[in-house]
């Protein structure tokens, strides 16, 4: 079957750093995406990776190992705002996106 | 760009009634749509993938007479909740994957809230 694992939830301090890890094991891979999901909205894009290693866009990065099936969101000065979920999503060898059930981020100030 | 808009954003209906909501994309054209439902403090939960001009994919367990899916254009597709019941209480979320480009990023519209009453 396929399987996605991320942590339920985490918490966090503002202007801390956290690491949000997601493992998987999907029938085939063509990507993976991390979205962000607040309260009673629609998930917004986060970041794609495709290929092994760091993607970097402000104060978001993703990295990506397809070895070990595994990712990371990582969010740098965290802000009251981030407070949300993050979900973790693969594109299979069908290009269906399989999600993980997401991870509650709780920033405290 | 990439904009997916939902209509309407909420609405309560009577148990046995029929509610209709729609998913447009604004600025692309979309060769694949998918509805989603999500229920307080669960994930997405996929519930059919549809391609314009073709019969909706459901996910197991999704009844394909109770939701009605019709995608017509490749900026618009159509979710019915037919004969809805309390049940059926959720937001129900649609997103839009771009004709062009080689990218499979799905984008989300702002999702609707059914309230069955």
């Amino acid at each position: 079957g396929q399987n996605i694992d991320q942590p339920t939830e985490m918490t966090a301090t503002e202007g801390a750093i956290v690491q949000i890890n997601c493992t998987y094991q999907t029938s085939g891979f063509n990507g993976l995406f991390w979205y962000q999901q607040h309260a009673g909205e629609a998930p917004t894009f986060l970041s794609y990776n495709v290929l092994d290693g760091l993607e970097e866009k402000g104060r978001f990065s993703s990295f990506l190992s397809r070895s070990k099936g595994y990712s990371y969101l990582l969010l740098k000065e965290l802000q009251m705002k981030d407070s949300a979920s993050y979900l973790c999503a693969v594109l299979d060898s069908n290009y269906q996106l399989i999600w993980g059930a997401g991870t509650k981020l709780i920033i405290k100030p | 760009g990439a904009v997916v808009s939902q209509h309407p954003s909420w609405v309560i209906c009577k148990s046995g009634t029929s509610v209709k909501i729609e998913c447009r994309s604004l600025d692309f054209q979309a060769t694949t749509m998918f509805w989603y439902r999500q229920f307080p403090k669960q994930s997405l939960m996929l519930m059919a993938t549809s391609n314009e001009g073709s019969k909706a994919t459901y996910e197991q367990g999704v009844e394909k007479d109770k939701f009605l899916i019709n995608h017509a254009s490749l900026t618009l597709s159509t979710l019915t909740v037919t004969s809805a019941h309390p049940e059926d209480s959720s937001f129900y979320i649609c997103s839009a994957r771009s004709l062009a480009g080689d990218s499979y990023e799905q984008y989300f519209g702002p999702g609707t809230r059914l309230t069955v009453t």
